[in-house]
This record gives C-alpha cells, sequence and structure tokens, in this order.
C-alpha cells in the first residue's frame, strides 16, 4: 500500500537559513512524486514533481527537491528561506492512476 | 489561480441535510479528482473522474457521491450530513491521468 511520511510536523527557520523538508514514501513502483504548498485558507499550489529523469528536480520559487530511491526519500530545499515561504508544505505519491496519497504536512514557521 | 473553480467557498448547514458542491477544471483538462481535508484526516482522496467517468475511488463514504458532467464540470453530493463531514474539500483536474494536479481553492463545509 502506498504511504508518505512527513516526520517532521513543525520546522522553524530563521530568513535566509537553509531549509530541508523531509518526505519518506512507500510504493512498490517507481512513484510520481510531488510537493506541494497550501498558506492560511488557500489552495494547494504544486510545487515541483518528479515523474523520472534527473533525480534532482527544481519547481517555483527557488525550490528543488532530490528524488533517492535507495531511501525512499523525495526531500524538499531551499538554500534561503523567505519570509513569504512560511506555510504548510504537503509531499505526495502518486499511484499509475495518479491518485494522490499525501503526507500529513509540515508546517514552517519563518522568524525574521 | 490555477483555474480550478470551485463553489461555493463556503457552505455552513446543519446535520442530516445534503450539499452539493461544484467543479470546473482547468480548460482542457479531462481528469477531475476531489479530497477531503481534516484535522483528523488530513488530506483524503475521494474519487476521480476522467472525462465523465468515474476512475477510482478511495476513502469516500457511501453517503457521499459525484459525477461528471459532459461539459466536464464535477460535482460532488454529500448526504445525510453529519458533524464529522466538516472540513475543506478539494477539487483537483489534470490533463490526462498520471500528470500532475492542480487544486482549486476548496469548499469549506461546516455542518452544525
Amino acid at each position: 500500500a502506498q504511504s508518505v511520511t512527513q516526520p517532521d510536523i513543525h520546522i522553524t527557520v530563521s530568513e535566509g537559513a537553509s531549509l530541508e523538508l523531509r518526505c519518506n514514501y512507500s510504493y512498490g513502483a517507481t512513484p510520481y512524486l510531488f510537493w506541494y504548498v497550501q498558506s492560511p485558507g488557500q489552495g494547494l499550489q504544486l510545487l515541483l514533481k518528479y515523474f523520472s529523469g534527473d533525480t534532482l528536480v527544481q519547481g517555483i520559487k527557488g525550490f528543488e527537491a532530490e528524488f533517492k530511491r535507495s531511501q525512499s526519500s523525495f526531500n524538499l530545499r531551499k538554500p534561503s528561506v523567505h519570509w513569504s515561504d512560511a506555510a504548510e508544505y504537503f509531499c505526495a505519491v502518486g499511484t499509475g492512476a495518479n491518485n494522490l496519497f499525501f503526507g500529513t504536512g509540515t508546517r514552517l514557521t519563518v522568524i525574521p | 489561480d490555477s483555474g480550478v473553480t470551485q463553489t461555493p467557498k463556503h457552505l455552513i448547514t446543519a446535520t442530516g441535510q445534503r450539499v452539493t458542491l461544484r467543479c470546473s477544471p482547468r480548460s482542457g483538462d479531462l481528469s477531475v479528482y476531489w479530497y477531503q481535508q481534516s484535522l483528523d484526516q488530513g488530506l483524503q482522496f475521494l474519487i476521480q473522474y476522467y472525462n465523465g467517468e468515474e476512475r477510482a475511488k478511495g476513502n469516500i463514504l457511501e453517503r457521499f457521491s459525484a459525477q461528471q458532467f459532459p461539459d466536464l464540470h464535477s460535482e460532488l453530493n454529500l448526504s445525510s450530513l453529519e458533524l464529522g463531514d466538516s472540513a475543506l474539500y478539494f477539487c483537483a483536474s489534470s490533463v490526462a491521468v498520471a500528470n500532475e494536479q492542480f487544486f482549486g481553492p476548496g469548499t469549506r463545509l461546516t455542518v452544525l
């Protein structure tokens, strides 16, 4: 069965610091992997996706993620966080039918 | 703006009632997905339609049903509402199966 684990419920970083949000997945086949961001009261916005090919994927807003098959991970990174990045971040795995299974999310707080 | 529209934005109703949530996918997208986001269950996939036909089912209750019309808009019907049905309901669309999904702003349902 598919599952996604985001071990960090809440992360606080200082503005300008680097960021890494962890995501581990469980899926029997080659996964489709996604990171979405949700600002308060908003819908989910796609940050980036991995379908195949280069394991380092670039997304919007300066985010990137690296797919590591051996570790079943798809961690999200950003070299320098901005106050506007404060939001909730969701990792998701897509099945062959592309139903998305989401992790429980990581809430990011950015302090000045 | 993802291009996916959902109406209404907010809905307040009483237990035992029935409501209909509406979703219009992005222009050209054939696949529509419904998700429920609640504090205790997180983001859960409910059901998927592709070009008018049901494609996949997730954790959708028997009291809930959906359909996709010839113009590709979709409706999610929730009946015999219970307090626990209070949640954010998201619609997402994609061009086809196994593509990234674009989410609407959601409908917040409150059952009193």
